[in-house]
């Protein structure tokens, strides 16, 4: 089982609201990741969480916070958002961090429309 | 610092003809090396993985890439296109620090033309 699963598939928010982007994987991984995808780019990493530490924030804005409760679920928070933050925002896990042979697996994305 | 290059951009075939998606690497070390696609709407699916066991290595949907040390190549290739190969095609390496932070190409979108 190699299952990343995003929930919502699709959300569309004002400027003004508050929602999350909720992730979970039961593989079993230390490594989670969030990543944005524009259309026609490869994916962008936002947030690196190792063993339920941040260990990267790729100069995101702090209009997109992260969180990881524990070591199945992340969630990405969001307020005040832009419309160009309108993209795909994708989930990932990744086995053990810092061992060679490991292998990155994606959820299907959660589809962002700011309006 | 680790990198990998696309070389095409957009790539065409016909149906049944071979595909090769060409992906350029640049790394001090042994690297791992990945490709991934994406069809329209989705997520990233993996398709193989390099990680120094074999130099050829076989994936899903009849895939299979070739690791050449000496052309710092790791080029896609699948005999005889289908039309659900129709997708965006990603090559991509794994950082070798904690980590594990993957850097992509820019993608090669693929038409398959019946």
């Amino acid at each position: 089982d190699t299952e990343v699963t995003q929930t919502p598939k699709h959300l569309v928010m004002g400027m003004t609201n508050k929602k999350s982007l909720k992730c979970e994987q039961h593989m079993g991984h230390r490594a989670m990741y969030w990543y944005k995808q524009k259309a026609k780019k490869p994916p962008e990493l936002m947030f690196v969480y190792s063993y339920e530490k941040l260990s990267i924030n790729e100069s995101v804005p702090s209009r997109f916070s992260p969180e990881c409760p524990n070591s199945s679920l992340l969630n990405l928070h969001l307020h005040a958002l832009q419309p160009e933050d309108s993209a795909l925002y994708l989930c990932a896990s990744m086995r053990t961090p810092g061992e060679g042979g490991n292998t990155i697996y994606f959820g299907e994305g959660s589809w962002l429309t700011v309006v | 610092a680790q990198s990998v290059t696309q070389l095409d951009s957009h790539v065409s075939v016909s149906e049944g003809t071979p595909v090769l998606l060409r992906c350029n690497y640049s790394s001090s070390y042994s690297p791992s090396l990945f490709w991934y696609v994406q069809h329209p709407n989705k997520g990233l699916q993996l398709l193989l993985k390099y990680t120094s066991a074999a130099t050829l290595v076989k994936g899903i949907n009849g895939f299979e890439a070739e690791f050449k040390k000496s052309e710092t190549s790791f080029h896609l290739t699948k005999p005889s296109a289908h039309m659900s190969d129709a997708a965006e095609y990603f090559c991509g390496t794994l950082s070798t620090d904690s980590w594990g932070k993957l850097q992509f190409g820019a993608g090669t979108q693929v038409v398959v033309t019946p």
